[in-house]
């Protein structure tokens, strides 16, 4: 089974702080994801990655930033938290386009609450 | 642009009865649908898929799935509902502005069932 891991599953950090959101996939995907989870407006895209170094901008990508090192590790930064930004995180990953999957497998889930 | 739209915020349903959650889409082309859950405090499970084929598409825990093109519906069905189904049920897309693997998702269906 595929496995997805979340460094945190609840974190409390102060407006201004550099937060380090970390995720780690053990199926060798090349395709990893982060997702915020709000009520009401379901899981909104921040950024993605399809490959080492490779990251591409989500739908709400402002106030976010990440760094995808190695294969298997996608982390999320917040350059400066401030309270907009509490709220569930999620990590994902899916296999290559080449097999035809298309689903993504998800992490258990950071929430972050910044005062 | 592609789009997902979840019309019921909660439904209730009482156990053994059969349930629906409803889930319409928006894109250009053909459609690759996916239902997900969530339990409280997890991250999101990966309950069944549309891609090709049948449109009556079966998938874990007894759920299923009727893709219905003209009506662009593709809603979640159980014929008798448990207890243990309570829980948030994501409709999601494929993503097509960018050939990954990227999934818009639709605002949640809380499903609570009594006994």
């Amino acid at each position: 089974d595929v496995k997805v891991t979340q460094s945190s599953r609840y974190l409390v950090k102060r407006t201004g702080e550099k937060v380090f959101l970390e995720c780690v996939q053990d199926m060798d995907h090349e395709n990893m994801f982060w997702y915020r989870q709000d009520p009401g407006l379901g899981l909104r895209l921040i950024y993605f990655s399809y490959d080492v170094k490779m990251k591409e901008k989500g739908d709400i990508p402002e106030g976010y930033s990440v760094s995808r090192e190695k294969k298997e590790r996608f982390s999320l930064i917040l350059e400066s938290a401030s309270t907009n930004q509490t709220s569930m995180y999620l990590c994902a990953s899916s296999p290559p386009l080449a097999l035809f999957s298309y689903e993504q497998y998800f992490g258990p889930g950071t929430r972050l609450t910044v005062t | 642009a592609q789009s997902v739209a979840q019309p019921e915020d909660q439904v209730n349903v009482a156990e053994g009865n059969p349930l629906t959650v409803k889930c319409t889409y928006s894109v250009s082309g053909n459609p690759y649908l996916f239902w997900y859950v969530q339990y409280p405090n997890r991250g999101l499970q990966f309950l069944l898929k549309y891609i090709t084929g049948d449109n009556l598409v079966k998938g874990s825990y007894g759920f299923e799935a009727e893709f219905n093109k003209s009506q662009t519906s593709f809603h979640l069905k159980k014929p008798s509902a448990l207890v243990s189904d309570s829980a948030l049920y994501f409709c999601a897309v494929r993503d097509q502005r960018i050939g990954g693997n990227m999934l818009t998702f639709g605002g949640g269906t809380r499903l609570m069932v009594k006994p």
